[in-house]
């Protein structure tokens, strides 16, 4: 069944830890993101790619980083976690008419 | 930029009823809206995408419709039940710049 997929669903880390969030997408779409949504708050973009080797930041400034090496995958990672990125991550990625599909998200707690 | 407003920010209604949720958007170059919905703790499940050509999606007991003049877009939740209980997102996108921008949610709780 086509759909999109985070790993892990939740994250407890210590600060200073490097992190991977996982995303892959067996859709076959282009076009990838990350949002970033803290309890309560807007969802804000943080990191986009329309294909593979493009990545650009998105408007929500972040420490995070990402690579697009394949079509279906699409990690962030943290060098260095810090509290101040305790957050829900949603990946998601767009079709050719624009209609988007989410995974479930990771909920990460630094501590 | 893209701005987008949903009031309420919550809402309660008996079951059964019919309601109406309200986004409302600043650029009426938007090109895409898409209607959300997220449970607690989840990620966000697609309901309606409406194109820009389109004036209105409708899926089982959902419709949604998009006014560009306006700059307003309703979605219509008939007959509801308690497990229409979430927060529903709007967001739009505009002509060439497919990334969403997101509206604060609307969350709904339905009595039963």
């Amino acid at each position: 069944e086509a759909d999109i997929y985070q790993t892990p669903r939740y994250l407890v880390i210590g600060t200073g830890k490097k992190i991977t969030l996982e995303c892959s997408q067996t859709m076959g779409h282009d076009k990838m993101y990350w949002y970033q949504q803290d309890p309560g708050m807007e969802l804000h973009l943080i990191h986009y790619s329309y294909g593979v080797n493009s990545t650009e930041k998105g408007d929500l400034s972040s420490e995070s980083t990402v690579s697009r090496i394949r079509t279906e995958h699409f990690p962030l990672t943290l060098e260095s976690a810090r509290p101040s990125h305790t957050s829900q991550y949603l990946c998601a990625s767009s079709d050719l008419l624009g209609g988007y599909t989410f995974g479930s998200g990771t909920r990460l707690t630094v501590v | 930029k893209q701005e987008v407003t949903q009031i309420p920010a919550a809402l309660s209604v008996p079951e059964g009823e019919n309601l109406v949720l309200n986004c409302s958007f600043t650029d009426s170059a938007i090109y895409n809206l898409q209607w959300f919905r997220q449970d607690p703790g989840k990620g966000l499940t697609s309901l309606l995408l409406i194109q820009s050509s389109q004036r209105e999606q409708t899926s089982g007991r959902l419709n949604a419709s998009l006014d560009k003049s306006s700059g307003r877009s309703t979605l219509y939740i008939a007959a509801s039940q308690p497990g229409d209980s979430a927060t529903y997102l709007c967001a739009g996108s505009n002509f060439g710049n497919e990334k969403l921008t997101f509206g604060t949610g609307t969350r709904l709780t339905i009595i039963p």
